[in-house]
């Protein structure tokens, strides 16, 4: 079985200063890592996902995570927030199965929400 | 249509009722997953369908919960007798193809939940 554990439930950062959202996860076996976030009122919107190869992994908004497997992390970082990126944010994890494939269920962690000051 | 579509958005009701919450996925999408995500918690798994077929219900906490998609389309969650514990936001997603080799996993594309509030 895989876990995730989010260390921060709640970000407060001023617009404009960097920010990081920890993620760490456990797992016997090989995994996917994804993080998502959740607008008000929206369904969870797919930010990034890393599979294999780059351990630096870019997505969409300017967001971008650092797969690190000795540490069994993949922390979400953004050079530069703005208003609009004010929002709850989730890491996941699915095994692989044969093949490098996988399906969708995924474990979520209890996620982190941001929330960017003017 | 063009995103993954849930119905009622909001549902209220009595202890004891039963509910049925609505999923229609996007056309085409063949992987169908029911999730629930608690107030401050992240989604848990429920389950899943490819097609028609449940392919995994392994997340339904109990025997009140069920789930089908008759058609391979749209998908029913069903809870009977409803508790207070069964508050929550229940989110439905879905994938083009339940794996796929060019990518290596599916990308799920989640609706915007029903909220249930059992009184």
């Amino acid at each position: 079985a895989q876990s995730v554990t989010q260390l921060d439930s709640q970000v407060p950062v001023f617009e404009e200063a960097p920010v990081e959202l920890r993620c760490n996860y456990s797992s016997s076996v090989s995994v996917y890592l994804f993080w998502y976030v959740q607008y008000p009122n929206q369904g969870l919107q797919l930010l990034l996902k890393y599979l294999s190869g780059s351990t630096l992994v870019k997505g969409i908004n300017g967001f971008e995570a650092e797969f690190n497997k000795s540490q069994t992390s993949f922390h979400l970082r953004k050079p530069s927030v703005h208003i609009s990126d004010t929002a709850e944010y989730f890491c996941a994890v699915t095994r692989t199965i044969a093949g490098g494939t996988s399906y969708g269920k995924l474990t979520f962690g209890q996620g982190t929400i941001l929330t960017v000051h003017p | 249509g063009a995103g993954v579509s849930q119905s009622p958005r909001y549902k209220v009701t009595k202890r004891g009722q039963d509910v049925a919450l609505r999923c229609d996925p996007i056309s085409g999408h063949v992987s169908l997953y029911w999730y629930r995500q608690a107030l401050g918690q992240g989604p848990e798994f429920l389950t899943y369908f490819n097609y028609e077929a449940q392919q995994d219900k392994s997340g339904l906490p109990n025997d009140r919960f069920s789930a089908e998609r008759p058609e391979g389309s749209i998908s029913t969650l069903t809870i009977q007798r409803t508790e207070q514990r069964d508050s929550a936001m229940y989110r439905c997603a879905s994938s083009l193809e339940f794996r796929s080799r060019s990518s290596g996993a599916n990308v799920l594309t989640f609706g915007a939940g029903s909220r249930l509030t059992v009184l």
